[in-house]
């Protein structure tokens, strides 16, 4: 079936370290699926941080970016620089168009060491 | 920005009572999906709306009902509860004629079944 796997949490790093997470799909139902990464920071509903619809492309927001890799089935999710402001949980989605549904990975708690 | 917002925002509940968790959406979005969030599972979606009047088995939708009485509206309902339901819920609206690119969540219910 059609899942998400991305890197276990909880994920502890540095103020101004780098970051990956790590994200995987199965899209065996999907032709081309869209793939997403939402956020949700502590007290506050999931907000879509970035996506990308089409293969080979990269999508970046607030210093964030993430390629779509069709070859190897993933989405990583990578940052040079973090900040205070990342500590969140962060979950890697693929979406199919013409269902209009999403199907979520388990999310990664990501905490930041001032 | 849209707005989904959930009530109540914490409830505690006894085993084989009743439970309706509501969603109030002001995007006038098509689509509508309640999920639950667990640890080690993300979000899983448990039932969804195209439309009023309508609703839709989701991935878990054992033990949950749903109803969608107009465009703004969408309900989860708990006949019976049992602990096992014992989780975070979130709402979600997104524009069908979009291919649901974005969806967007309310903060969530966090329900205890004692």
């Amino acid at each position: 079936g059609d899942s998400v796997t991305q890197t276990e949490g909880p994920v502890t790093v540095s103020e101004s370290e780098s970051l990956i997470i790590n994200c995987t799909y199965s899209a065996t139902s999907i032709a081309y699926p869209n793939l997403f990464w939402y956020v949700r920071y502590p007290g506050e509903g999931l907000q879509l941080l970035l996506k990308v619809i089409t293969a080979g492309q990269k999508g970046s927001s607030r210093g964030f970016e993430a390629t779509y890799n069709k070859e190897t089935t993933s989405f990583h999710l990578q940052k040079a620089s973090v900040q205070e402001s990342d500590s969140a949980v962060y979950y890697c989605a693929l979406g199919n168009y013409n269902q209009g549904k999403l199907i979520f990975g388990q999310g990664t708690k990501l905490s930041i060491k001032p | 920005e849209a707005a989904v917002t959930q009530s109540p925002r914490n409830k505690v509940a006894v085993t084989g009572g009743k439970v309706t968790l509501s969603c109030n959406q002001t995007n006038n979005h098509n689509n509508m999906y309640w999920y639950r969030q667990d640890t080690g599972h993300g979000l899983r979606l448990i039932h969804y709306s195209y439309g009023a009047g309508s609703t839709e088995k989701g991935d878990i939708p054992d033990g949950y009902k749903a109803s969608r009485p107009s465009q703004e509206n969408f309900s989860l309902i708990l006949e019976l509860a049992t602990p096992s339901q014992t989780s975070v819920y979130f709402c979600a609206s997104g524009d069908a004629n979009r291919g649901n690119e974005r969806l967007f969540f309310g903060h969530g219910t966090k329900l205890s079944v004692l």
